[in-house]
C-alpha cells in the first residue's frame, strides 16, 4: 500500500480481556516500530522488528505485551489481560532499513473500559 | 540516560510571522534526526530527515539544522500560516538499527 495502515483505528475491550492490534508496514520496508502515546504523554518506544533478526523488545512494559511479525510484513501486538493504564493510542512506523526515515500509521486508539 | 527535550512546549503566534522550534538531546554522538508533525487525534507525518553528517536541510517553508557538539537541532517555520498549527516532534535514532527517541513535543498555534 501508500502508506502504513493500522487496525482497526478504534478498540473499546473490557479490563480482562486480550487484544491484538495490527500494522501493515509499507511494501518492501525491513524495519517496523511500535511506539504508545498517552494522553498528554510523549511516545514511548515498546518493540523494534528488523528483517530476520531478534527483535528489540526493550520497551515492553510488561510480559502482557508481545509482539510478532510475519513473513518479514505484518506484525500484531498483543496485549493479555488489558488493563486500564493499557488504554493509549498505539502506533506503528516502517522505515526502508535500519537507519532511514520512518513513517508512522495512523494508530489504533485503545480503551480499556 | 539518552533524552530529547523540546522547548517550548507550546507556542502561540500571528500568521506570517517566522518561527523556531527547539530540539536537544543528551549524546552528540547520533545516527540522525527527524522531525514530525502531529495534527491532533492523527498518527506521525515525516517532515525532515537530517544525517549525522549534515548540517540542515530544507523542505518548502521548513528548515532543520543540526549542531551535533552543541546537542542541538531547530526546525525554522517561515511565514507561518494556521494550517502549521499542529504538534512538532523531535526524534534521535542513536545508532542504526535502534528505535527512534522522542521529544515530547510543541504545540504551535498560528491565528489569522
Amino acid at each position: 500500500g501508500a502508506g502504513v495502515s493500522q487496525s482497526p483505528s478504534n478498540k473499546v475491550t473490557e479490563k480482562g480481556k486480550d487484544v491484538e492490534l495490527r500494522c501493515d508496514p509499507i511494501s518492501g520496508h525491513t524495519a517496523l516500530y511500535w511506539y504508545r502515546q498517552s494522553l498528554g504523554q510523549g511516545l514511548e518506544f515498546l518493540i523494534y522488528f528488523q528483517g530476520n533478526s531478534a527483535p528489540d523488545k526493550s520497551g515492553l512494559p510488561s510480559d502482557r505485551f508481545s509482539a510478532e511479525r510475519t513473513g518479514g510484513s505484518v506484525s500484531t501486538l498483543t496485549i493479555q489481560r488489558t488493563q486500564q493504564e493499557d488504554s493509549a493510542v498505539y502506533l506503528c512506523a516502517s522505515s526502508l532499513d535500519r537507519g532511514a526515515e520512518a513513517f508512522f500509521g495512523q494508530g489504533t486508539r485503545l480503551t480499556v473500559v | 540516560k539518552q533524552e530529547v527535550t523540546q522547548i517550548p512546549a507550546a507556542l502561540s503566534v500571528p500568521e506570517g510571522e517566522n518561527l523556531v522550534l527547539n530540539c536537544s538531546f543528551t549524546d552528540s554522538a547520533i545516527y540522525n534526526l527527524q522531525w514530525f508533525r502531529q495534527d491532533p487525534g492523527k498518527g506521525l507525518t515525516s517532515l525532515l530527515l537530517i544525517q549525522s553528517s549534515q548540517r540542515e536541510q530544507t523542505s518548502g517553508r521548513l528548515n532543520a539544522s543540526l549542531d551535533k557538539s552543541s546537542g542541538r537541532s531547530t526546525l525554522y517555520i517561515a511565514a507561518s500560516q494556521p494550517g502549521d498549527s499542529a504538534t512538532y516532534l523531535c526524534a534521535v535514532r542513536y545508532q542504526a538499527g535502534t528505535a527512534l527517541i522522542f521529544g515530547k513535543g510543541t504545540t504551535l498555534s498560528v491565528s489569522s
